[in-house]
């Protein structure tokens, strides 16, 4: 089955602690993106990807790094610096990064903060 | 800026009763429009979209919105909603006052009521 893959589902984050939140897509999809879900706020951009070893800031981007080596990966970082992390965080994929292009989605992983 | 508005967080209706979820966009330029569904602990799945041509558009599973220029709104509706509706439901738009990213609403709670 093609799709989109995130692990953990949950994740755990000390004071102080960078975490990685993995996400795997084999629909060979071109284009991937990082959201982040808080209640009541809908979905905002934290990064996008629309070609491997190419990415670009989101709407909030402060406090979070990716990287995309290859075009079915696109792992993000979650840094120290980023202050208020407990959200739902959603990567995304999609053919091209044309504007009619379908998103889509993972499972999903909830990172909480200790 | 562009902005898209959901007046309700939440929607109570009894199952088998009629259902509009409102959408209202904020843009001067042509958009294209998408509902997306989340049920609980899932990512997103695109439920319609609208790129061109009929302003009606319709789902698989009995859902239709219906995009209104003069009122740049883009709501959605069922006839009859079953038990197995019950989710989270978001509308998106992206135009290129955005660079075609996905700007989106901060979501409706549908609950269905027995």
């Amino acid at each position: 089955d093609g799709g989109i893959t995130q692990s953990p589902k949950y994740l755990f984050r000390k004071e102080g602690q960078n975490v990685t939140l993995s996400c795997e897509q084999n629909l060979n999809h071109d284009a991937m993106y990082w959201y982040r879900q808080d209640p009541g706020q809908g979905l905002r951009l934290i990064y996008y990807s629309q070609i491997v070893n190419d990415f670009q800031k989101g709407d909030i981007a402060e406090g979070y790094s990716v990287s995309r080596e290859k075009k079915e990966s696109f792992p993000l970082t979650v840094t120290s610096a980023q202050k208020n992390p407990t959200a739902f965080y959603l990567c995304a994929s999609s053919l091209g990064q044309g504007s009619q292009e379908t998103q889509y989605f993972g499972p999903g992983t909830r990172l909480l903060v200790l | 800026a562009q902005s898209v508005t959901q007046l309700d967080s939440q929607v109570p209706v009894f199952e088998e009763a009629p259902v509009e979820l409102r959408c209202n966009y904020s843009s001067s330029v042509s958009v294209y429009l998408f509902w997306y569904v989340q049920y609980p602990n899932q990512g997103l799945q695109l439920l319609l979209k609208y790129l061109s041509g009929s302003t009606l558009v319709e789902s698989i599973n009995g859902f239709e919105a219906e995009f209104n220029k003069s009122q740049t709104s883009f709501h959605l509706r069922k006839p009859s909603v079953h038990i197995s509706d019950t989710a989270e439901y978001f509308c998106a738009v992206s135009d290129s006052s955005s660079n075609y990213q996905l700007i989106w609403g901060a979501g409706t709670k549908l609950i269905i009521k027995p």
